[in-house]
């Protein structure tokens, strides 16, 4: 069962570095959405999606960019990596906008 | 003001003892509740959904009281464990529904 995979789980970047985090989920699920976890801060909502092809904003947007051209993938793309965006990033779906969602194992990410 | 927002604890409880977590939300347009688990360095699960009528699943019991605006999880019997952070989720109406996640409350079981 796998669920909702993330790829890497583990990265480190150089300031400056783009690079992107893979999400899919094999579940058939219309709604995905990226977090960011930091000590302290809770889970914060960077982007989401319902859809194929609508994205919206979260809470904390600035610095990444994402698509959904799939239903199954939501990639998030960091442009030019900040040490600000050293965090454990999780993705998650849900079957809809109003059901649990179903996160995957995270990705930890340092930017030195 | 934060949309959610949990006492961070951490709350330390023995073996068997009853502890129950309170959460409260800013926004009367939130929809739905539920209550996550996240066990160190791993993701959030689910433990429950909150129902407006109150729910138990096991020794687990979530309420939700709209009037004052928060949810609550009580849990009996505690078990080594249920050491965890449990974290609170709030759902506001939108155009597209959000989900807002308070930080969590740190739980310690010790035998």
């Amino acid at each position: 069962n796998a669920g909702v995979t993330q790829t890497p789980k583990f990265q480190v970047l150089k300031t400056g570095q783009s690079m992107t985090l893979q999400c899919a989920q094999d579940m058939n699920h219309e709604y995905m959405s990226w977090y960011r976890q930091d000590p302290g801060m809770g889970l914060r909502l960077i982007h989401y999606s319902v859809g194929a092809g609508i994205t919206d904003q979260g809470e904390v947007p600035n610095g990444y960019n994402v698509s959904r051209s799939t239903t199954e993938d939501f990639p998030l793309r960091l442009l030019s990596a900040a040490p600000s965006q050293t965090s454990v990033y999780f993705c998650a779906s849900s079957m809809k906008d109003n059901q649990p969602q179903h996160f995957g194992d995270g990705t930890r990410l340092s930017i030195l | 003001r934060k949309e959610v927002e949990q006492d961070p604890g951490p709350f330390n409880v023995p073996e068997g003892a009853t502890v129950a977590f309170n959460c409260t939300y800013s926004n009367s347009a939130s929809q739905s509740f539920f209550w996550y688990r996240q066990d160190c360095r791993k993701e959030p699960k689910l433990l429950m959904s909150v129902y407006s009528s109150g729910n138990e699943d096991g020794r687990f019991t979530a309420q939700l009281n709209r009037a004052s605006q928060y949810i609550s999880l009580l849990i009996r019997d505690s078990k080594l464990s249920d050491s965890a952070t449990y974290l609170c989720v709030v759902i506001l109406l939108y155009n597209f529904n959000k989900f807002y996640f308070g930080s969590g409350t740190k739980l310690n079981v010790k035998p």
